[in-house]
């Protein structure tokens, strides 16, 4: 009965492939987000989806592309993957954006880049 | 500059110790912050809430706001070593064009020796 789920957990990849990793979360929550987290444990929003719509986009190389099928999923596509990629990605909802509204994580997909 | 500062420790104290961690912030919109505790290789999860300045206790975990130092502070009463992880505190703005954006902390990693 995860509330938020991810996958995979580990992902081990070369510089240059394509990956894509996918999240759930059965809260019922309209608002999913994801965030980079480095080496320092330095928690990074990438995108913010509320109902399947981009609300949040920050500066990130375009080389990521999330997609949200519905509101209970959020999945990030990476193309041509660099050694600078590498670090933990989490995924998290929240029943609405902003105010009073918290925010449920997923157990983080490690990202590597060798 | 980053928008929230936090001391990333490592803090050591032994069980049943008092445990001040803290936050300093410079954007004066923030309203709305919430502390996060991490254990290692899981997912941030959601400890305390607080909207604006105050206090805010649940169990042996106080939250408090000074909004006009743009401080909060998260005190752990009685620390046992399941307390041991790394706390991260995230705020975000009530209103505004950021307001579905959490900004967080870099994290103090809390180590409690039995």
């Amino acid at each position: 009965d995860t509330a938020v789920s991810q996958t995979p957990k580990y992902l081990v990849t070369q510089m240059g492939n394509d990956k894509s990793i996918k999240c759930e979360q059965n809260l019922g929550h309209d608002t999913m987000y994801w965030y980079k987290q480095d080496s320092k444990k330095f928690l990074k929003i990438m995108f913010s989806y509320n109902n399947k719509e981009l609300i949040i986009n920050e500066t990130v190389p375009n080389r990521f592309s999330p997609k949200s099928p519905d509101k209970a999923h959020l999945n990030l596509h990476i193309n041509s993957l660099e050694l600078g990629d590498s670090a933990v990605y989490f995924c998290a909802s929240s029943l609405s954006g902003g105010q009073g509204s918290e925010q449920y994580f997923g157990p983080g997909t490690r990202l590597t880049v060798t | 500059q980053k928008e929230v500062e936090q001391d990333p420790g490592p803090l050591s104290v032994p069980e049943g110790a008092i445990v001040s961690l803290n936050c300093t912030y410079s954007n004066s919109a923030f309203q709305y912050f919430m502390w996060y505790r991490q254990y290692s290789r899981k997912g941030p999860e959601l400890l305390m809430y607080t909207y604006s300045s105050g206090n805010k206790e649940d169990g042996r975990f106080t939250a408090q706001v000074d909004k006009s130092s743009k401080y909060i502070s998260l005190f752990i009463r009685d620390s046992q070593p399941s307390d041991s992880a790394t706390y991260l505190c995230a705020m975000t703005p009530s209103d505004g064009d950021n307001f579905n954006k959490f900004y967080f902390g870099s994290g103090t990693k809390l180590n409690v020796k039995p």
